[in-house]
Formats: C-alpha cells, structure tokens, sequence
C-alpha cells in the first residue's frame, strides 16, 4: 500500500515571503497526484493535480504553482504569500485509473 | 463544480446513541466517497460505494447509495468517542470533488 510523506508538518510564514511544500509517495508507481487546501477544518478544495511527471493542471488561479520534478514527487510552491494563503495543505495519491484517493498527514501553513 | 450538499453540518451525541449523515447532489454520482478527518490529520477513505442502492457495512458503520445515486448517506451505530471526526463524501472524477463535511463530536 502506499504511504505519502508531506513535510513540513507546520509552517510559521510572513506575508511576501516564498513557500515550497513537499509530497512524496511510497508504494506505488505512476501515481495521479493532488494538492488540496483545508480551510477551518472543512470541506477540501482541489488546488492542483498531475498525470505525470512534468503535467500539472491547476484548478484555481492564485499565486500558488506545483511542479512534479520526479514520478513520486510534488512540489508546491509560492513567490510570495498572501495572508488568504493560510490554511492545511494536504497532498493526494491515486493509483492509475482509480478514483480512490489516500492522503499525506498534511502541512498547517499559517500566514501572518 | 457540482455542489455536494453534507447534512447536518454539525453533530453532538454522546457515546451509544445512534446517527445518520447525509450527502445529496442535483446530479447523478458515478461513485462515491467517504471520508473520516480527525484534527491535524489527513482524511482516511472509509469507503466506496458505486452502485446504485449499495449498502456498505464497516463494523458498526452502515454506508447506503441511493437507487438514483444522487444521494448517500451513513449510519453510525452505538457511536464511540472514537467516531468523532469530520466526515466527508467525495464525488469521483479525474479529481475528487468534496462536500463540505459534517462535524461529529461524540461524547463519554
């Protein structure tokens, strides 16, 4: 089975200041990838996916960009962050074809 | 992005009482997902449910599709402490789409 690993598991930023959060997945190979935000403990917000190294579709447009450097990497990151960047990150694994996704413990990025 | 409709937002009951959630869409689910968050950690599949009138059970968790998979809904029996969470049903697609979850608090 996979495991996914997400670090940092907190993070204390300024406004302006850049951010790169990182995912890696174990167990399994050529795996669709998310990144989701968490706000207040509810509902996920779909932030970005890829199908493959180098493929990335972004779902809503902020400062915010991911990369895939490596089939079980993803990367998220940010030039400069906004307060309204705030949130719990959470980083998605599927396997090809199913639509049963498993998740990393997540990243608190706090804004301030 | 179809909108998925989680009811009751929130949930307080203490330990054995019985509960139900329910997740409701306009349109129709290929499939669905559940869910299970605790705090500061990252959501646990419970379950997937793909037919229409499935009923799924996961220990004292009953999981129902509707016959005209639009809606779904999810049983708990002789709720635990344990039980407390945020639970979220998913709609399947290339990426899922979340409703917004029903907080459970179940009490000693």
């Amino acid at each position: 089975s996979q495991t996914i690993h997400q670090w940092p598991a907190t993070l204390v930023q300024p406004v302006g200041s850049p951010l790169s959060l990182e995912c890696t997945v174990e167990g399994t190979s050529n795996p669709n990838l998310y990144w989701y935000r968490q706000a207040a403990g509810r509902g996920l917000q779909l932030l970005f996916y890829s199908v493959g190294i180098g493929q990335i579709s972004s779902e809503v447009p902020q400062n915010l960009s991911a990369s895939r450097p490596q089939d079980r990497q993803f990367i998220l990151s940010s030039k400069k962050l906004l307060l309204s960047d705030s949130g719990f990150y959470l980083c998605a694994c599927a396997a090809l074809s199913s639509y049963e996704q498993y998740f990393g413990p997540g990243t608190r990025l706090t804004v301030t | 992005t179809q909108l998925l409709e989680q009811s009751p937002q929130f949930l307080s009951i203490q330990e054995g009482e019985n509960l139900t959630v329910y997740c409701n869409s306009s349109s129709v689910f290929s499939s669905l997902q559940w869910y299970r968050q605790e705090p500061g950690e990252g959501p646990v599949l419970l379950v997937t449910v793909v037919t229409g009138g499935e009923v799924k059970k996961l220990k004292r968790l009953t999981f129902q599709f509707g016959d005209a998979r639009k809606d779904s809904s999810l049983h708990i029996t002789a709720a635990q402490p344990g039980d407390t969470g945020l639970y979220l049903c998913a709609r399947s697609g290339y990426a899922l789409n979340f409703g917004k979850g029903t907080s459970l608090l179940v009490t000693p």
